[in-house]
């Protein structure tokens, strides 16, 4: 059983520039949810998709926007990168069959290099 | 304003002893609370969980207990392995998690 997948593992990209990072969740989740780790911190929430639609946000700014597609694997894209956008960024997958409270099940992380 | 703060960030322990983690938050609306391990180059692996409803909770070596009137919880680990060394995070939330900063576990042979 696949767990989590995102791709690509690593990423450099300019000031300025667009970004787009893929997901696919461990199988049987219909919810993914995204995170940016910067160095020595923890994981800040960024947003959650369930059935296509953003359900939650955290305290990021609307350059940071995402997607669910129908068999739901999700994109976060960034745009008008900026230096500090350089982190750790993970998609956790769930499937709150019992309720909101249940464990995500995080990916490998996109490592993105902005210079 | 760090709600879910991790005030240790490393602890060595023996082989076979005990670890324990610590974790504080302030928001007394979280009901549910995690712990989750990393290794670098890895993202991050749940280990174990509690609901407000509960005052501890067993998975093998791992146990956490929660201090609700503190707003408090700990992660015990017993005994202690080397292949437990990493960085331990615990989180809080319901939908969307609030993280901890981290703590370095190393776990020496």
């Amino acid at each position: 059983d696949a767990g989590v997948t995102q791709s690509p593992t690593h990423l450099i990209k300019t000031r300025g520039q667009q970004v787009t990072l893929r997901c696919s969740p461990k199988s049987g989740h219909d919810t993914v949810s995204w995170y940016q780790q910067a160095l020595g911190q923890g994981p800040q929430f960024i947003f959650q998709y369930y059935e296509e639609e953003e359900r939650q946000r955290g305290n990021f700014p609307d350059r940071f926007s995402g997607h669910q597609f129908p068999n739901y694997s999700s994109e976060l894209n960034v745009n008008a990168l900026l230096l500090g956008d350089s982190a750790l960024y993970l998609c956790a997958s769930s499937f709150p069959d019992r309720g909101w409270n249940t464990e995500a099940f995080f990916g490998q992380g996109t490592r993105l290099t902005v210079v | 304003d760090q709600q879910v703060k991790q005030n240790s960030p490393s602890l060595s322990v023996q082989e076979g002893r005990i670890s324990i983690l610590n974790c504080d938050y302030t928001n007394s609306m979280f009901d549910y609370f995690l712990w989750y391990k990393k290794y670098p180059a890895e993202g991050p692996t749940f280990l174990i969980s509690i609901s407000s409803i509960k005052d501890k909770n067993e998975d093998g070596r791992f146990t956490v207990f929660l201090n609700k009137s503190a707003k408090h919880l700990s992660l015990h680990i017993v005994p202690s392995q080397p292949g437990d060394s990493a960085v331990y995070f615990c989180a809080a939330g319901t939908y969307k998690y609030i993280f901890g900063t981290g703590t370095r576990l190393k776990v020496l042979a």
